[in-house]
Formats: structure tokens, C-alpha cells, sequence
């Protein structure tokens, strides 16, 4: 069983540009997590798509948006990119009820 | 506002030894609580996970503790190895209504266990 993959898995961007980040879930997983990754500031939550709704949304600026199409798989555009949003974005699968998430090994995105 | 506090921020332990971390939480709204692993260049892996209605929950070498009176859990690497030196999350989850759930992160113990 294939895991989460996500493409490209690093990226080198100028400050303004913007990107687009790829996410496959596993087959059969419905739910699409979006998780940013720094050192000072952990593991802090994006945003969640169900059945290509956004389900839940954390605290970000509206730089950061995302969607997921009809076979699941997700995409998150990040526009105007600053220093700051250098870090590994990860996304994270799973079922309807999602207690069990899968991550895939991540994006890292590096702001220049 | 962190709503799982997590400690040690790291560890070093001897091959052989018991790792401790612990983690402490503020909405007794959350239910379920997962262990992440994440290694150097990969994402976090699903390690252990309990509900709060038991208080012990053992998966080979890690148990978890939960104590729902402290509204704390902590975990517990029996017979540390080497490799499981890797960065450990706590986390916490909560229904949001319907199917929808929303996990939060501890900021994570990195353990070092030295050979």
C-alpha cells in the first residue's frame, strides 16, 4: 500500500514568487492535512479538506490557501512568500474520522 | 495559546535505559492521544495512542501513562535503543462536530540514546 506522497520534496523560492505544493493520500483516505514545520515554532496545522471541502482551517495568513480535487489528492499554494515561510510542509492523511493520520515525508520550501 | 505542553525539549539517555517524556494538556475537550516519531528527513509516524477512558496502554517497548485527573500522559521507552533516537511528539485530538476532528502538537522531545 503506497504511503502520502508529496512533490517536490525541496524547493528554493525568491521572496514575493509564489508555490504550489503536491499531496497524494493514500488510497481510500478521504481527509487532507496540511501541517507547517520550523524549529521555533513546531508543528502547527494549515488547514483539513473532506470530499474537496475545506473542513477546518488553522491560523494563517490568507497567503496560504489550499484545495483537494475529486480523487483526493491535495494541493497548497502559498503566494507572496516571505523569509519566514521557509519550513517543511507536511501533509497528513486518513480516513472519514480521522484518529489515525499518515504524513508524507514533506516539502521542504526554502525563501531566499 | 499551546495547548499541549511537552517535556524534556530533549534527552539523552544510555542504550538500555527508560526514556520519560511528558505532556500536559488544558482542554479537557480533547479524547484521543497520539505519539509521533519523526526521524531525520520524514514525516511523523503514528507510534502509540490511547483514549482517556484507560490509563496504561503498552505496544512493545513504549507505554503510554494517562493520568485524566492532571489532564497529563506521558511516554515511556522501556530497554532504550539507539535507534529510537528520533524526535518524539505528543498530541492531542478533538472533535470539531460531525466527522471532523483537529489534532494539536506538543513542541516535541528530540532523544538522544548514546550506545
Amino acid at each position: 500500500k503506497a504511503g502520502v506522497t508529496q512533490t517536490p520534496r525541496y524547493l528554493i523560492k525568491t521572496r514575493g514568487q509564489q508555490v504550489t505544493l503536491s499531496c497524494s493520500p493514500i488510497s481510500g483516505h478521504r481527509s487532507v492535512s496540511w501541517y507547517q514545520q520550523t524549529p521555533g515554532q513546531g508543528l502547527q496545522f494549515l488547514f483539513e479538506y473532506f470530499s474537496e471541502t475545506q473542513r477546518n482551517k488553522g491560523n494563517f495568513p490568507g497567503r496560504f490557501s489550499g484545495r483537494q480535487f475529486s480523487n483526493s489528492r491535495s494541493e497548497m499554494n502559498v503566494s507572496t512568500l516571505e523569509l519566514g515561510d521557509s519550513a517543511l510542509y507536511l501533509c497528513a492523511s486518513s480516513l472519514e474520522h480521522n484518529y489515525g493520520y499518515t504524513f508524507g515525508s514533506g516539502t521542504r520550501l526554502t525563501v531566499v | 495559546q499551546q495547548q499541549v505542553k511537552q517535556s524534556p525539549q530533549s534527552l539523552i539517555v544510555q542504550k538500555g535505559g527508560i526514556s520519560i517524556i511528558n505532556c500536559a494538556y488544558e482542554n479537557t475537550a480533547f479524547d484521543y492521544f497520539p505519539w509521533y516519531q519523526q526521524f531525520p528527513g520524514k514525516g511523523p509516524a503514528l507510534l502509540i495512542a490511547i483514549r482517556p477512558d484507560v490509563s496504561e496502554k503498552k505496544e512493545g517497548r513504549f507505554t503510554i501513562s494517562f493520568n485524566k485527573s492532571a489532564n497529563q500522559f506521558s511516554l515511556h521507552i522501556m530497554d532504550s535503543q539507539p535507534g529510537d533516537s528520533a524526535t518524539y511528539f505528543c498530541a492531542a485530538s478533538m472533535s470539531l462536530g460531525g466527522s471532523a476532528r483537529q489534532l494539536t502538537f506538543g513542541s516535541g522531545t528530540q532523544l538522544t540514546v548514546l550506545p
